[in-house]
């Protein structure tokens, strides 16, 4: 069964560093989503993308975080210079895109980071 | 904005049914969906219901949908040990974003 790639799972940073998490979709969907989780909370939504270009990045802080999709398949979400607030978990989901569908978003298994 | 509400906490003993409560104050959604996320995991899509419809069964899930009230809820029918999990409530809005509750929390007891 297709599933959505990411890595690393865990990430341990001291806080003014720069972090960088990868994200392969399930192949074939246009679009791309990154979530950010903190601990007992529902996931929101930072950056979506549709094949390479951004739809929505109103919820992502551009100072120090920035996100690419450049060929339109995978993913890289940066953040430079890491917080202690950062500290979460990151989900990348994707989905196809068809607005005429139910359009089901398949969610990985997320990259923990602890920003010491 | 969308502003979706679960409560934090559900305790069941198994074999009893489970119902996970949702509010929601934005009604233009065309889906709201269901996941659950196991410790340290991903979100596994449970099942969804079309806002035009009242009711879904999934095998022992049963979606209801209250739209003059803005209330979704998910009921588990003989709950079991391995449905202890974190259950989210997700409101499919423009540009197929999707906003999520806070997130519930089922402990299932032997």
């Amino acid at each position: 069964e297709a599933e959505v790639a990411q890595s690393p799972r865990y990430k341990i940073t001291e806080k003014s560093q720069a972090v960088a998490f990868w994200c392969d979709p399930i192949s074939g969907h246009a679009t791309l989503y990154w979530y950010r989780q903190i601990l007992g909370q529902g996931p929101e939504l930072l950056v979506q993308f549709q094949d390479e270009s951004v739809v929505d990045d109103s919820q992502l802080p551009k100072d120090r975080f920035s996100a690419e999709r450049l060929k339109g398949v995978d993913s890289t979400l940066k953040i430079q210079p890491a917080e202690l607030g950062d500290s979460a978990m990151y989900l990348c989901a994707s989905s196809l895109g068809d607005r005429l569908a139910k359009n089901i978003q398949y969610f990985g298994a997320g990259t923990r980071l602890s920003v010491l | 904005g969308e502003d979706v509400e679960q409560s934090l906490f559900l305790s069941v003993r198994e074999g009893d049914s489970s119902v996970i409560n949702c509010t929601y104050t934005d009604s233009s959604s065309t889906y709201l969906y269901w996941y659950k996320q196991e410790p340290g995991a991903g979100l596994q899509l449970l099942t969804y219901i079309f806002s035009n419809m009242d009711m879904k069964q999934d095998q022992r899930l049963t979606v209801l949908l209250n739209k003059k009230d803005k209330h979704l809820s998910l009921r588990i029918a003989d709950t079991q040990t391995g449905d202890s999990a974190i259950y989210f409530c997700a409101m499919g809005g423009a540009g197929n974003m999707l906003t999520f509750g806070g997130g519930t929390r089922l402990m299932v007891k032997p």
